[in-house]
Formats: C-alpha cells, sequence, structure tokens
C-alpha cells in the first residue's frame, strides 16, 4: 500500500471541528483514499473515502489536495463518541485487503 | 448498513486447547472475508484473506497449521486457533467485503481470546 503518514495523536474540544491530516505523497493517479476509525475495543468503521474530489456523508468530509499528495479528513463537530483511532489509508489497485497503520488517536475532551 | 457479527466475543481457554470463532456477513453475501489479529496497544495486522469454496491465503509469518480457516459458505468464515498458547492471546478481528465497493469492508466487533 502508499505509504501514509498521520501524527499519532491529537486532541479536539467537544463540538469542535476535528481536522485529522493524512500526508500520502507516493499516491499514483488511480489509487483512493480511505478512512476508518477503531473505538476501543470494537472493530474497525468505515467513515469515507475519495479519489480527487472533496467528498462529504454524514459522517465526515474528505479533503484531498490538488495534488493528491496529503488529505484532511474533519469531524465538523466531535462528540466524545468520536474518540478513537483514525486510521488513513491508500490501497494498492488490485489488492483488497487493507493494511493498517499506526493511525491518530483522537481523544475528544469536554 | 452491512453487518458483520462474530462469536464468541471472549472466550478464555486453557494453553494446548482449539478454539474456533466464527464470522458471520448478516445480510449481505461475502465471498472474500480478512482475518486480523490485534495486540494491546498495536494497530490490526491482516492474518489472512478467506475466499468462499477455496483454500484461505496467509500472510507471511502466519501458520495456516495453527490458524485454521473455513468458509463453506458466503456468509460464514471461521477461525481456528490450534494448541493455542498464552502468545495466542489477541484480539480476533474478521471483515467482508459486500462488493459493491472496492475496498470497502465491513468489519466484525472483534472476538477476545485470553490464553491461560
Amino acid at each position: 500500500d502508499a505509504k501514509t503518514t498521520q501524527p499519532p495523536s491529537m486532541d479536539c474540544a467537544e463540538g469542535r471541528a476535528a481536522n485529522l491530516p493524512c500526508n500520502h505523497s507516493t499516491i499514483s493517479g488511480n489509487e483512493y483514499v480511505y478512512w476508518y476509525r477503531q473505538i476501543h475495543s470494537q472493530g474497525p468503521q468505515y467513515i469515507i473515502h475519495g479519489l480527487k474530489n472533496n467528498e462529504t456523508n454524514e459522517m465526515a468530509s474528505l479533503i484531498i489536495t490538488e495534488d493528491r499528495k496529503s488529505s484532511t479528513l474533519i469531524l465538523p463537530h466531535a462528540t466524545l463518541r468520536d474518540t478513537a483511532v483514525y486510521y488513513c489509508i491508500v490501497p494498492n489497485s488490485g489488492n483488497t485487503p487493507l493494511v493498517f497503520g499506526k493511525g491518530t488517536r483522537l481523544s475528544v475532551i469536554a | 448498513g452491512a453487518v458483520v457479527s462474530q462469536h464468541p466475543s471472549r472466550v478464555i481457554c486453557k494453553s494446548g486447547t482449539s478454539v474456533k470463532i466464527e464470522c458471520r456477513s448478516l445480510d449481505f453475501q461475502a465471498t472474500t472475508m480478512f482475518w486480523y489479529r490485534q495486540f494491546p496497544k498495536q494497530s490490526l495486522m491482516l492474518m489472512a484473506t478467506s475466499n468462499e469454496g477455496s483454500k484461505a491465503t496467509y500472510e507471511q509469518g502466519v501458520e495456516k497449521d495453527k490458524f485454521l480457516i473455513n468458509h463453506a459458505s458466503l456468509t460464514l468464515s471461521t477461525l481456528t486457533v490450534t494448541s493455542a498458547h498464552p502468545e495466542d492471546s489477541s484480539f480476533y478481528i474478521c471483515s467482508a467485503e459486500t462488493g459493491e465497493q472496492l475496498y470497502e469492508q465491513y468489519f466484525g466487533p472483534g472476538t477476545r481470546l485470553t490464553v491461560t
């Protein structure tokens, strides 16, 4: 998988936007960026994915830079239940198993 | 959304015994399921890819004779940890693809195995 780099941890105040960055400078033209999160002692949960355009769903927004070398996951109004490890993944084309890096541990603070 | 279940959620077994973990896709058919293992404070590590009706593909360093995987139907894959040892104690997580969106995997809630 294309290498991704994420900060190991971040804090966010409850109710504020959480902006989680991810660098993927070696991404190739047809590779997607996927975001998952894992709440403690649970299985990972799919959040969102994108290729070139910014994406938004009921959970989050994904902003991808024009050169596609980095992206930001935005949780617009973070709640305590958003405390989790967030994984940014760029799968190899044609290789379906997801390979998880270390992710970013987001702590939402009341 | 697609739901994946695992059973049991927690299991404690004695060293030397075998433990079977089930992974089920509840509302969709999954031709491919994946098994991961997660040690405390570490990320998920892919163990194997399970394809319905064929032999599983194991990642390097994962013993196929110790971690037996069976994917006999489109909704069920099982992982059997044979002759368990304390170092096999871990959080085991399965996932399944719906086939509708590439890489959009749905994960089970995980099974915490403790070997005493």
